[in-house]
């Protein structure tokens, strides 16, 4: 069966820090990769999705970037976080249509 | 602005009784879906509706669709506490993409 795995669960983080978080899918090859951001009380937003191995489309413009070296891996990246990009990080893959959650990381900039 | 909208915002029950979400959206979709998400976690799959068609079951949940009216209800049937989460709908357009609203905050109490 498939899985999604998202590291780490927590990030405390100064402003002007970098960031990297990882999300990889086991069990399907060629999965839709997605990565979204939860504001407190509110729905999600898409920052980025990708149909295959370095193919990036970005949703929302920020400072912020995504890439996908592998298959199953995608990754989230700043080079300097802002306070603003403190929220709740959800990787999902999709077959079509249903998207599948990883369990998500809690990202606050200090 | 969103294309789903949830409605209500937040939703107080007796375990027991039954829970109706509704949630409007404002283009065509090729299929609806509803998610769950227990606090601090991702977000659950429940069910997927297609343009299509006008009503599915699934256990205790039970989810309409009209498309003439761009909306859809998730019912959840004798409310349990473990029910407590919020409850979102994404609507599907193209291949692969989802569009979120804010989700229905849903408390059943014991």
């Amino acid at each position: 069966s498939q899985t999604i795995h998202q590291w780490p669960a927590t990030l405390v983080q100064p402003v002007g820090s970098p960031l990297s978080l990882e999300c990889t899918v086991e069990g399907t090859s060629n999965p839709n990769l997605y990565w979204y951001r939860q504001a407190a009380g509110r729905g999600l937003q898409l920052l980025f999705y990708s149909v295959g191995i370095g193919q990036i489309s970005s949703e929302v413009p920020q400072n912020l970037s995504a890439s996908r070296p592998q298959d199953r891996q995608f990754i989230l990246s700043s080079k300097k976080l802002l306070l603003s990009d403190s929220g709740f990080y959800l990787c999902a893959w999709s077959p079509y249509g249903t998207q599948y959650f990883g369990p998500g990381t809690r990202l606050t900039v200090l | 602005s969103q294309q789903g909208e949830e409605d209500p915002q937040a939703l107080s029950i007796q375990e027991g009784e039954n829970a109706t979400m509704n949630c409007s959206y404002k283009t065509s979709i090729n299929n609806l879906q509803w998610y769950r998400q227990n606090s601090g976690r991702g977000l659950v799959h429940l069910i997927l509706i297609r343009s299509n068609e006008r009503e599915k079951h699934s256990g205790r949940l039970r989810v309409t669709l009209d498309t003439s009216k761009k909306s859809s209800s998730l019912l959840i049937t004798a409310s349990r506490a473990a029910d407590t989460a919020s409850y979102f709908c994404a609507t599907n357009t193209n291949a692969g993409k989802s569009t979120f609203g804010d989700g229905t905050t849903l408390t059943v109490k014991p």
